[in-house]
């Protein structure tokens, strides 16, 4: 089945710096990832979404200057945090989707990445 | 605009003992429910989708229902690795179109 691979699985950083999260389709090509964050006890809510060779598309409330998105290729996206603080503290997951021949799509999502900000 | 809801919270099973997870939705226009198992610390892993009332699936222990207003993941005789949190979600208008909307989970605990 598809896999999608998430580095790092956790990162600790000091506040004011900026953290990188690479997210990798291995065995399918995606044009479009997500990018969700989870907080404690939460539901996954979604960030942005992610075009290969286009701008990502942010949801309400979340801000393109500090969470920025690059979907370089077709198997490779990457969250940063810019200026993380430690409210940016959380478990941030990347999903991509496979088209399968029957049409029907299921999302596949990676490890997801927790990041604590001191 | 589109609500997942999910109950209990939290529920804990004995070995055996089986019982089902509760998926309430509204949404304009189902475009498919999507069953989700998530362990700590990990990514949710795909289990189901649904598309319409009165369709049902099945992976081992599990079956899920559907109906116009909500979902039902029953657990047949559970086993302690069937812990873990189930989530429930549907296709919802995002700014990009379509995406996931999650529900917060069931956190289930089967003990021996």
């Amino acid at each position: 089945g598809a896999v999608v691979s998430q580095h790092p699985s956790r990162v600790i950083c000091k506040s004011g710096t900026s953290v990188k999260i690479e997210c990798r389709s291995l065995d399918f090509q995606a044009t479009t990832m997500f990018w969700y964050r989870q907080f404690p006890k939460q539901s996954l809510m979604l960030m942005a979404t992610s075009n290969e060779g286009s701008k990502a598309t942010y949801e309400q409330g979340v801000e393109k200057d500090k969470f920025l998105i690059n979907h370089a290729s077709l198997t490779l996206s990457t969250l940063t945090v810019t200026s993380a603080h430690p409210e940016d503290s959380s478990f941030y997951i990347c999903s991509a989707r496979e088209y399968t021949g029957s049409g029907a799509n299921v999302l596949t999502f990676g490890a997801g990445s927790r990041l604590t900000v001191l | 605009e589109d609500q997942v809801t999910q109950s209990p919270e939290a529920l804990r099973l004995q070995e055996g003992e089986s019982s089902s997870l509760n998926c309430s939705y509204t949404v304009s226009g189902l475009r498919g429910l999507f069953w989700y198992r998530q362990d700590p610390g990990k990514g949710p892993e795909f289990l189901f989708t649904l598309y319409s009332a009165g369709e049902e699936k099945e992976k081992e222990r599990l079956k899920a229902t559907l109906t116009k207003k909500e979902s039902f993941l029953h657990i047949t005789a559970p086993k302690p690795e069937d812990s873990a949190t189930y989530l429930c979600a549907v296709l919802s208008n995002s700014n990009s179109g379509y995406a996931l909307n999650f529900g917060k989970g069931t956190s289930l605990l089967v003990t021996p």
